[in-house]
């Protein structure tokens, strides 16, 4: 089945430093959907992109959808604590059938 | 505004029993998924409800797995028999299910709930 590469695969920074994440996948998507995920919960929502090229940000997050529609990144500016978790990005096509990676696990040194 | 609910939350079960699980979505979303998602990796779609019709169950392992939604509301998702490899977390998630140039773009948000963490012995 279709395969978004994901990376790095676990992060473990400084609280206050900035952090990058990226998505790429070998087939062009119409949305990139970046969710978190904490321990026992469901993946939440953070930020969605629509349009080759956009950069969005929510708080101290900032995503772009790649212009060759194949990826996407996610910034996390100052860090901290409460921003550990497991970060999927996920592409979408017609019909809203999401396809995850496999994710970034996120922790924070405080 | 209530989240998705589901049940149980946990179920430990030996291989080649049955095991069920339930979800209620948001109230008036008329699309529901059901989702697969193991240890270190993305939930991967199951199952795929508008209303109580199915949109695509094309991952779905039909031999063993069965899903309905019959009245529109709740869904059941179904193992019998389960297999060691069944050992996931099973999510369910609901959106809206918009139509036309919000299906084109994708911009029906799923919400997710807690899901169901499953332990096949």
């Amino acid at each position: 089945g279709q395969q978004l590469n994901q990376s790095p695969q676990s992060m473990f920074i400084q609280e206050g430093e900035d952090v990058s994440m990226n998505c790429t996948s070998s087939s062009i998507f119409n949305t990139w959907l970046w969710y978190k995920q904490d321990p026992g919960e469901g993946p939440v929502l953070l930020i969605a992109l629509y349009k080759a090229g956009e950069l969005t940000s929510n708080g101290r997050l900032t995503a772009q959808f790649g212009i060759t529609r194949k990826d996407s990144f996610l910034n996390i500016s100052a860090s901290i604590p409460s921003d550990v978790g497991i970060y999927f990005c996920a592409g979408q096509r017609y019909g809203n059938k999401l396809v995850f990676g496999a994710g970034t696990i996120l922790r924070v040194k405080s | 505004e209530a989240g998705v609910a589901q049940s149980p939350r946990y179920k430990i079960i030996e291989k080649r029993q049955s095991v069920a699980f339930w979800c209620n979505p948001i109230s008036g979303h008329a699309t529901l998924y059901w989702y697969q998602q193991i240890l270190g990796q993305g939930p991967k779609l199951l199952i795929q409800f508008q209303n109580n019709g199915v949109v695509d169950d094309s991952q779905l392992p039909k031999d063993r797995f069965s899903a309905e939604r019959l009245k529109g509301v709740d869904s059941t998702l179904k193992i019998q028999p389960a297999k060691l490899e069944d050992s996931a977390v099973y999510l369910c998630a609901s959106s809206w299910g918009l139509g036309g140039l919000a299906g084109v773009m994708g911009t029906d948000t799923q919400y997710f709930g807690p899901g169901t963490r499953l332990t096949v012995l």
